[in-house]
C-alpha cells in the first residue's frame, strides 16, 4: 500500500513568488492534515480536510496560504506571494477517522521550502 | 491550551544503554498523548499513544511510556538503544478540537558505538 506521498520534496523561491505543494494521502482516507514545522519549533498544525470539505483551518496562518481538495483526493497547498518566514518543512498527513485519539495518522516526508 | 513540553533538543546514549526522553504536558482535559519518530528522510511515524486505560504503554521497536498525572509527564524509554534508533521523536497531545495534535519541539537522539 502507498504511503502519502509529498513533492516536491525541496522547493526553494524567491521572496514574492508562488509555490504550490502537493499531497497525495492514502487512498481511502477522507482526512487529510497540513502541519509546518519552522527551524527550531514545533510542529504547527495548519488545516484539516475532511473529503473535500475545510474541517478546522484555524493554523493557517495568513490569507496568503490556500489549501485546496478538489473531489477529496489529493490537496494543494499553496503560498502567493511567499515570505522568509514561510520557510520549514510542510507535512501532510491523512488518516481513515478522525477524533480524540482515535485518529492514526500517517505522515508523508514533507517538503522543505526555503524562501530567499 | 493542550501543549507538551520536551526536555533536551539533544540527547545521546551508547549502544546497549537505557533511552529515556522526556515529556511533559499542560492539558486541560484528561489528555490524549502521542510519540512519533521521524528518521532521516522519512514521515513521521507513530510509536505510540495513550487515551484512556493503562498507563504504561507499549509501542514499537521496544519502546514505551508511561502516564503519570500526578507529574503530567509522558516520558518514552528503551531498555537498550540500538543504533538504529537514532532519530528524531515527538511528543504530541490532542488539541482541543480533538482534530489536531500540539508537537513538542522534538528530540533528536544520537546513539553511540
Amino acid at each position: 500500500e502507498a504511503g502519502v506521498t509529498q513533492f516536491p520534496s525541496h522547493s526553494v523561491i524567491e521572496k514574492g513568488q508562488t509555490v504550490t505543494l502537493r499531497c497525495d494521502p492514502i487512498s481511502g482516507h477522507d482526512n487529510l492534515y497540513w502541519y509546518r514545522r519552522v527551524m527550531g519549533k514545533e510542529i504547527k498544525f495548519l488545516l484539516h480536510f475532511v473529503k473535500e470539505s475545510k474541517q478546522d483551518e484555524s493554523g493557517m496562518p495568513n490569507n496568503r496560504f490556500l489549501a485546496e481538495r478538489t473531489g477529496g483526493t489529493y490537496s494543494t497547498l499553496k503560498v502567493q506571494p511567499a515570505e522568509l518566514e514561510d520557510s520549514g518543512v510542510y507535512f501532510c498527513a491523512s488518516s481513515q477517522v478522525s477524533g480524540f485519539g482515535r485518529a492514526r495518522l500517517f505522515f508523508g516526508s514533507g517538503t522543505q521550502l526555503s524562501v530567499l | 491550551a493542550q501543549s507538551v513540553t520536551q526536555l533536551g533538543s539533544h540527547v545521546s546514549v551508547s549502544e546497549g544503554a537505557l533511552v529515556l526522553l522526556r515529556c511533559n504536558y499542560s492539558s486541560s482535559v484528561p489528555p490524549y498523548l502521542f510519540w512519533y519518530v521521524q528518521y532521516p528522510n522519512q514521515g513521521l511515524q507513530l510509536l505510540l499513544k495513550y487515551t484512556t486505560g493503562a498507563t504504561l504503554v507499549k509501542g514499537i521497536n521496544g519502546f514505551e511510556a508511561e502516564f503519570k498525572k500526578s507529574e503530567t509527564s509522558f516520558h518514552l524509554t528503551k531498555p537498550s538503544a540500538h543504533m538504529s534508533d537514532a532519530a528524531e521523536y515527538f511528543c504530541a497531545v490532542s488539541s482541543n478540537s480533538g482534530y489536531a495534535l500540539n508537537f513538542g519541539k522534538g528530540t533528536s537522539l544520537l546513539v553511540t558505538p
